[in-house]
């Protein structure tokens, strides 16, 4: 019930296209919906981030999807370009201090 | 970065040795975490701190122990490193509204 289950592992998509990423959480005491950006050698950076009253948030280029009923909540990349090439995590946090992480998502971008 | 920083940034050490890897703040936070980070699992929590003296175990907390006897350090301490315990070690603060802010991460290599 703690888990966050992340979709896809990898992903490849052209340059200018749509990058989709899934997660699934199972807890509904989990209030906060934050994605982070990890280029290599880097620490996780805070992208954006969602709670559960609105279904949807976008930041430029970027926005999070969230589905309440579904307890499904994703990342959508607009316009996808090379600079995005990195690893994602989602995760979800409780009100209780607790974060858990999605496995990752590598995002590659062809040029 | 939110201020945070970690030290060493690189390590090699033989196993059987004990090692302690920094965590310094400058904000203020009363929360701080200390993580690993391995391919195919992501990122999992080891302990994380409610305060100075304060602590508490995370997932994976054997082998590890930490302290903190000051707001702005947090230490985690591998008394007896063990090969499975090469890693990336991530420390992270929490912010606001429950995010957490990562340092820039410490590559740990045990021989």
């Amino acid at each position: 019930q703690q888990q966050v289950k992340q979709s896809p592992q990898s992903l490849i998509v052209q340059k200018g296209g749509i990058s989709i990423i899934n997660c699934a959480y199972e807890n509904t005491a989990f209030d906060y919906f934050p994605w982070y950006q990890q280029f290599p050698g880097k620490g996780p950076a805070l992208l954006i981030a969602i709670r559960p009253d609105v279904s949807e948030k976008k930041e430029g280029r970027f926005t999070i999807s969230f589905n309440k009923s579904a307890k499904q909540f994703s990342l959508h990349i607009m316009d996808s370009q090379p600079g995005d090439s990195a690893t994602y995590f989602c995760a979800a946090a409780s009100r209780d201090d607790k974060i858990i992480f999605g496995k990752g998502t590598r995002l590659h971008i062809l040029p | 970065d939110a201020g945070i920083t970690q030290s060493p940034r690189h390590k090699v050490t033989e196993t059987g040795t004990p090692v302690t890897l920094r965590c310094h703040q400058t904000e203020n936070h009363r929360y701080m975490y200390w993580y690993r980070q391995d391919p195919g699992h992501g990122l999992r929590l080891i302990h994380y701190s409610y305060g100075v003296k304060d602590t508490d175990k995370g997932e994976v907390s054997d082998g590890y122990s930490v302290s903190r006897s000051k707001t702005e350090d947090f230490l985690l301490t591998l008394e007896s490193a063990t090969s499975s315990q090469t890693s990336v070690y991530f420390c992270a603060i929490k912010g606001s509204y429950n995010e957490q802010f990562f340092g820039p991460g410490t590559r740990l290599t045990v021989l």
